[in-house]
């Protein structure tokens, strides 16, 4: 397996345009995790889904923010309209269920100027 | 409020040297700890632990869990320049499917 795809690797944008995140799990994996890395945060979930179902998006910032995992093998992060602050490395992880440790992409590098 | 707090913050070492990384937490209901390799880009898995005092190892690298003191350690012998990168420790806990991520050590190795 080619393990977790993010794309994506580089995103720069401006201020107020939509971006569009996207991660394909590994195969069989049936628990995907969208995660967001910053010098001053470091590693902070932001939603979690279950079985394509998203079972809790508490970590996600504000209303700009949307997920999305329409089947098994797919999921989107939108931010619209992006900001300056949402800056950071964007990873999406897969796990087989919420007992086994959770494989990272290689991460979205965001920048919003 | 759940916490992981992982020490020293950084730390720089020779080749050679053996290095000791701790983790530990605060957090209700665990269920089990990790510990990840973090280099240019996306975090690799090391270890989970869920038991107290079985010893995870593989090759030079070793973990311990201590569920009465609420603390884990990352230990890695004879360190190579390639050991160098951030080492995260992460908690969960039963109920939710949260991470709960340290702030992580920065290793360097110098040949």
């Amino acid at each position: 397996d080619a393990g977790v795809i993010q794309s994506p690797r580089h995103e720069v944008t401006e201020m107020g345009q939509e971006v569009t995140l996207r991660c394909k799990p590994i195969s069989g994996h049936n628990s995907l995790f969208w995660y967001r890395q910053t010098m001053m945060r470091g590693l902070e979930l932001l939603i979690y889904f279950n079985n394509n179902v998203p079972i809790d998006d508490s970590g996600m910032p504000e209303d700009r923010f949307s997920a999305k995992m329409p089947n098994a093998s797919f999921s989107t992060l939108k931010i619209q309209p992006s900001e300056p602050r949402d800056s950071a490395v964007y990873f999406c992880a897969s796990s087989y269920d919420v007992n086994t440790e959770a494989f990272f992409g290689q991460g979205t590098r965001l920048t919003v100027v | 409020e759940d916490k992981v707090v992982q020490s020293p913050l950084s730390l720089v070492v020779h080749e050679g040297d053996t290095v000791t990384l701790n983790c530990s937490y605060e957090v209700t209901n665990f269920r089990s700890l990790l510990w990840y390799k973090q280099e240019k880009k996306a975090p690799t898995f090391l270890f989970m632990l869920t038991s107290s005092g079985i010893e995870k190892k593989s090759g030079r690298l070793s973990s311990i869990l201590d569920k009465k003191e609420l603390f884990s350690i990352l230990n890695i012998t004879a360190t190579q320049t390639g050991d160098s990168a951030i080492y995260l420790c992460a908690v969960t806990t039963s109920g939710t499917y949260k991470y709960i991520f340290g702030t992580g050590t920065r290793l360097k190795v110098l040949a």
